[in-house]
C-alpha cells in the first residue's frame, strides 16, 4: 500500500517564478492537508481540503497562495511570484476521516522549494 | 491561538539511558500524535493516543496522554543509537474552527551517544 506520494521532492525557483507542488494521498484517503516547515520552525498548518473543497485555509497566506484537490488527479498547492521567504519544506498528509472525528494524518517525504 | 510546548529542546544522551519528552498546553485536544522525523524525510507517525489517561507501548517506547488531555509524554527505555531523530507531538480537535489542523510542538531533537 503506497504511502503520500509527494513530488518534485526537491524545487528551485527564482524570485517571480511560479512553484507548483503535487501531493496524491494515500489510497482511499480523501482528505489532504498541506504544513510548511521552515528552517528552524516547527510544522505549521496551512490547508485543509476535500474532494473539490476547500474545508480550512486559515493558515495559508491569503496572497501568492493557493490549493486545489480535484475529482481527479493529485493535490495542487500553488505559490505565485515566489520570494526567498517562501523558501521551506512543504507537507502534505492525507487521512481516512471521518465526520465523526479526527484520524490520524499520515505524511509524505515532503518537496524542499528553494527560491533563488 | 492553541500552543503545544514540547520540552527538552534538545536532548543528547548516552545508549541504554532512560529519556522523556513531555508535550504541554493549555488547551484541550481531541487526540495527540506522536512523529519522528528523519532529515530530509517526512514525519513518520509512532503512535496516536486519544483518550484520557492512555498509555501505549510501542518497544521501547512508552506515550501517554495526560487525563486532561492537555499533555503528553514519551519515555523511551534504554535509549539506543538507531532513536536518533526529531520527535515531534501533534495535538488534533474535534468540531470547531480548529477541526483537521494538527498544531505541532516544536520538536525534541534526541541524540543518542554509542
Amino acid at each position: 500500500n503506497a504511502g503520500v506520494m509527494q513530488n518534485p521532492r526537491h524545487l528551485v525557483r527564482r524570485r517571480g517564478q511560479e512553484a507548483r507542488l503535487r501531493c496524491s494521498p494515500m489510497k482511499g484517503h480523501s482528505h489532504v492537508y498541506w504544513y510548511r516547515q521552515l528552517p528552524e520552525e516547527g510544522l505549521k498548518f496551512m490547508v485543509y481540503l476535500q474532494k473539490e473543497n476547500i474545508i480550512d485555509e486559515s493558515g495559508m497566506p491569503k496572497e501568492r497562495f493557493s490549493a486545489e484537490f480535484p475529482k481527479e488527479g493529485p493535490s495542487i498547492l500553488r505559490i505565485q511570484q515566489v520570494v526567498r521567504g517562501d523558501s521551506a519544506a512543504y507537507f502534505c498528509a492525507s487521512s481516512p476521516k471521518s465526520l465523526a472525528g479526527a484520524e490520524t494524518q499520515y505524511f509524505g517525504p515532503g518537496t524542499r522549494l528553494l527560491v533563488l | 491561538t492553541q500552543l503545544l510546548e514540547q520540552s527538552p529542546q534538545f536532548l543528547s544522551i548516552q545508549e541504554g539511558e532512560n529519556l522523556t519528552v513531555y508535550c504541554n498546553s493549555s488547551s484541550v485536544f481531541s487526540s495527540l500524535q506522536w512523529y519522528r522525523q528523519e532529515p530530509g524525510e517526512g514525519p513518520v507517525l509512532l503512535v496516536t493516543v486519544v483518550t484520557g489517561g492512555e498509555v501505549k507501548k510501542l518497544k521501547r517506547l512508552t506515550f501517554q496522554f495526560g487525563d486532561a488531555r492537555k499533555d503528553s509524554s514519551l519515555h523511551i527505555t534504554a535509549a539506543q543509537p538507531g532513536d536518533t531523530g526529531l520527535y515531534l507531538c501533534a495535538g488534533g480537535r474535534f468540531g470547531g474552527t480548529s477541526y483537521g489542523k494538527l498544531t505541532f510542538g516544536q520538536g525534541t531533537i534526541l541524540t543518542v551517544h554509542p
